[in-house]
C-alpha cells in the first residue's frame, strides 16, 4: 500500500515568518492530496488540498505545491500567525481505492508571538 | 454543516472488557472511517465501511471489528480490551462520489484500558 512520510515533527517559528512542510509518498499512482489542520483538543480539518494534475494552488495564506516526480508535496504557510499553531497532516489518496486515505505522521508547528 | 458525533470523549476500561465505540454522522455519507491517533504515528486506519453492511480492514484491524447496520451509524468494537489499545479514536466520514474526498472527522474518544 501507500506509504506517506511527513517531516519535521516539529516546527517553532516566530510570528510573521514561513512554514513548510514536506511529505512524500510511494504509490506514483495516488492522485489527490489533502492537508488536514488540528488545533489542541479538536478535530482534524481540511485546509488545502491538490490533484495530481495541478502543480500548485493557495489560498489566502496557505497554499500547497506537488511535484510528481520525486513524489513529494509541501504545505507552505506565509506570514504566520499564533492562531496557525496546530498540528498538520498530509495525506495521500489510495490508488486502488479512492475512499481510501494514508496520513502523514503530523506536524506540530508552534508559531511564537 | 456535516456533523459527526461520538458516544463518548473520555472512556475508562478495564483489560479483557468488551468496549463499543459509537459514531454517528448526519450528512448521509457512504463512507465510514475509524482511526486511531497515537503521538508521532499519525492517523492510522483500523476500518472503514463504504455502504450499509459493508466494511474493508485498514491498516491495523487486529483486535478490533466494526458493525454498520443503518448508513448514519458506524461502531468499532474491542472484542478484548488490552493496555496497548488505550488511544485517541476518531471517526470520519465522506461523499462516496468521486471529486468529493473530504473527510469530516468526530470530536474522538479517548480511550484508557488500565
Amino acid at each position: 500500500g501507500e506509504n506517506v512520510e511527513q517531516h519535521p515533527s516539529t516546527l517553532s517559528v516566530q510570528e510573521g515568518d514561513s512554514a513548510v512542510i514536506k511529505c512524500t509518498y510511494s504509490d506514483s499512482a495516488s492522485n489527490y492530496f489533502p492537508w488536514y489542520k488540528q488545533e489542541l483538543g479538536k478535530r482534524p480539518q481540511l485546509i488545502i488540498d491538490i490533484r495530481s494534475n495541478v502543480g500548485e494552488k493557495k489560498d489566502q495564506r496557505i497554499a500547497v505545491t506537488l511535484n510528481k516526480t520525486a513524489k513529494h508535496f509541501s504545505l507552505h504557510i506565509t506570514e504566520t500567525q499564533p492562531e496557525d499553531s496546530a498540528v498538520y497532516f498530509c495525506a495521500a489518496r489510495g490508488a486502488n481505492n479512492f475512499n481510501k486515505f494514508y496520513f502523514g505522521s503530523g506536524t506540530k508547528l508552534n508559531v511564537k508571538p | 454543516d456535516v456533523k459527526v458525533t461520538q458516544s463518548s470523549r473520555y472512556l475508562v476500561k478495564r483489560t479483557g472488557e468488551k468496549v463499543f465505540l459509537e459514531c454517528v454522522q448526519d450528512m448521509d455519507h457512504e463512507n465510514m472511517f475509524w482511526y486511531r491517533q497515537d503521538p508521532g504515528l499519525g492517523l492510522r486506519l483500523i476500518y472503514f465501511s463504504y455502504d450499509v453492511k459493508m466494511k474493508e480492514k485498514g491498516d491495523i484491524p487486529e483486535g478490533y471489528s466494526v458493525s454498520r447496520e443503518k448508513k448514519e451509524r458506524f461502531s468499532l468494537i474491542l472484542e478484548s480490551a488490552s493496555t496497548n489499545q488505550t488511544s485517541m479514536y476518531l471517526c470520519a466520514s465522506s461523499l462516496g462520489l468521486a471529486g468529493k474526498n473530504e473527510q469530516f472527522f468526530g470530536p474522538g474518544t479517548r480511550l484508557t484500558v488500565l
